[in-house]
């Protein structure tokens, strides 16, 4: 079955630039998404067809896409943003999830 | 404003059965495709099943296969999910799941969970 591989935690500073990858075969010839979950909350979407961000999404979020894996970037990091983040495509018509990156901001 | 509220989790045995509901409203239901997204306590999201806006299309996890059934009710904009033969892994609260028709069908909207335990 198809996979998508995140890193389990990624550790930034305060206004510095977070990147999380997301890696799976073929990856670029698909489009992922990436939503964000504070803890106790569902999901929100953040990015969608790699590099779009839905209307309210602070502009410092932005996503890339190149050969089997795509990133999330988040430049000038908030203490907000400290959340999980998973990718996700769908394959054959079925959803895939990686497996959540846990983004600490301290 | 868009909203789905899922119902009818609780505390089930193994092999029991349980059948979820949500109920959307803001948005013309019958036009979406929706799906069922679960997690498990402490886990990841993980993908169950999806069903066209019509219903006549319907996709599962390979993991629910044959135990699960998705359908709706255009009528009532609602949307289901009936559970058999339920597995301790099955445990976890279950998200209703609304998809955008763009290109990359993202999913715009979740609902806050219904939450289902197995166990004995």
């Amino acid at each position: 079955s198809y996979e998508l591989t995140q890193p389990p935690s990624v550790s930034v500073s305060p206004g510095q630039t977070a990147s999380i990858t997301c890696s799976g075969d073929k990856l670029g010839n698909k489009y992922a998404c990436w939503y964000q979950q504070k803890p106790g909350q569902s999901p929100v979407l953040v990015i969608y067809e790699n590099t779009k961000r839905p209307s309210g999404i602070p502009e410092r979020f932005s996503g890339s896409n190149s050969g089997n894996t795509v990133t999330l970037t988040i430049s000038g990091t908030q203490t907000m943003d400290e959340a999980d983040y998973y990718c996700q495509a769908w394959v054959s018509s079925t959803g895939v999830f990686g497996g959540g990156t846990k983004l600490t901001v301290l | 404003e868009v909203q789905l509220v899922e119902s009818g989790g609780g505390l089930v045995q193994p092999g029991g059965s349980l059948r979820l509901s949500c109920v959307a409203s803001g948005f013309t239901f019958s036009a979406y495709e929706m799906n069922w997204v679960r997690q498990a306590p402490g886990k990841g999201l993980e993908w169950v099943s999806y069903i066209s806006s019509s219903g006549n299309t319907k996709y599962y996890a390979d993991f629910v296969k044959g135990r699960f059934t998705i359908s709706r009710d255009n009528a009532k904009n609602s949307l289901y999910l009936q559970m058999n033969s339920l597995r301790a892994g099955d445990t976890a609260l279950y998200y209703c799941a609304r998809e955008d028709p763009s290109v990359a069908n993202p999913i715009d909207y979740w609902g806050q969970g219904t939450l289902v335990a197995v166990s004995s």
